[in-house]
């Protein structure tokens, strides 16, 4: 059963980077999945922010796009969310998802708990 | 891209049904599938519904989706209501270029 968990700062300077890194267990992340990232900013929906193929292939929320970067390792079994110049907006708990291809595509049949990411000085 | 709109709350009591819409802003609802996310309280989503009225395995057969093209939105219908029902729920679709969205969320209580 692939497990996902995430990690990485809960505290992040305004104008600063946020980066994060999900861990695939109990898979591969080379498997044919979207690897994704969502995030809920408090008391909101869920916001789709990108998600990656294991070729390297991204496709980012256009909202995002300029400061969104996502990466896989294939070595270490990890996927990677980098965002730039953020702000208290960005404030939010992060999870990573796996994404169907195959079937129903973008269906998210795997989560992360999720970790809460904090824009603050 | 188009938006998925979905009512911000809605309520019913234990034993009844309840169906939660989702209404596509542009495009055509059967164009892409749907499925649908129930989050409980400080969880992850977790999925009730994939492929438009596919349930994932260990979700119980009170949880059924549909998709109505006269309405061009998707529906979360739950049947014999339980309180470990009550949760927000969303639904998800993508576009053409792989763009994922999601629904706003609406908040199901069970009273």
């Amino acid at each position: 059963q692939v497990h996902l968990q995430e990690s990485g700062p809960g505290l992040v300077k305004p104008s600063g980077t946020l980066s994060l890194t999900c861990a695939v267990s109990g898979g591969s992340i080379s498997s044919s999945y979207w690897w994704s990232w969502v995030r809920q900013t408090p008391g909101k929906g869920l916001e789709w922010i990108g998600e990656i193929y294991p070729s390297g292939r991204t496709t980012y929320n256009p909202s995002l796009q300029s400061r969104v970067t996502l990466s896989v390792d294939k070595s270490k079994n990890q996927f990677s969310l980098m965002v730039t110049s953020v702000t208290a907006a960005d404030t939010a708990v992060y999870y990573c998802a796996r994404g169907s291809v195959v079937i129903a595509p973008h269906y998210m049949d795997v989560w992360g708990k999720g970790t809460t990411v904090t824009v603050s000085s | 891209n188009f938006m998925l709109t979905q009512p911000h709350s809605v309520s019913e009591s234990p034993g009844k049904t309840v169906t939660i819409s989702c209404t596509r802003s542009s495009g055509t609802i059967a164009s892409n599938y749907v499925q649908w996310y129930q989050q409980r309280p400080g969880g992850a989503p977790t999925a009730v519904i994939y492929e438009n009225k596919r349930r994932p395995s260990g979700i119980p057969d009170r949880f059924s989706g549909s998709i109505g093209s006269s309405s061009n939105s998707a529906s979360l219908t739950i049947s014999g209501l339980k309180t470990e029902d009550e949760a927000d729920y969303y639904c998800q679709s993508y576009d053409a270029t792989n763009h994922v969205v999601f629904g706003g969320g609406t908040k199901l209580t069970v009273l």
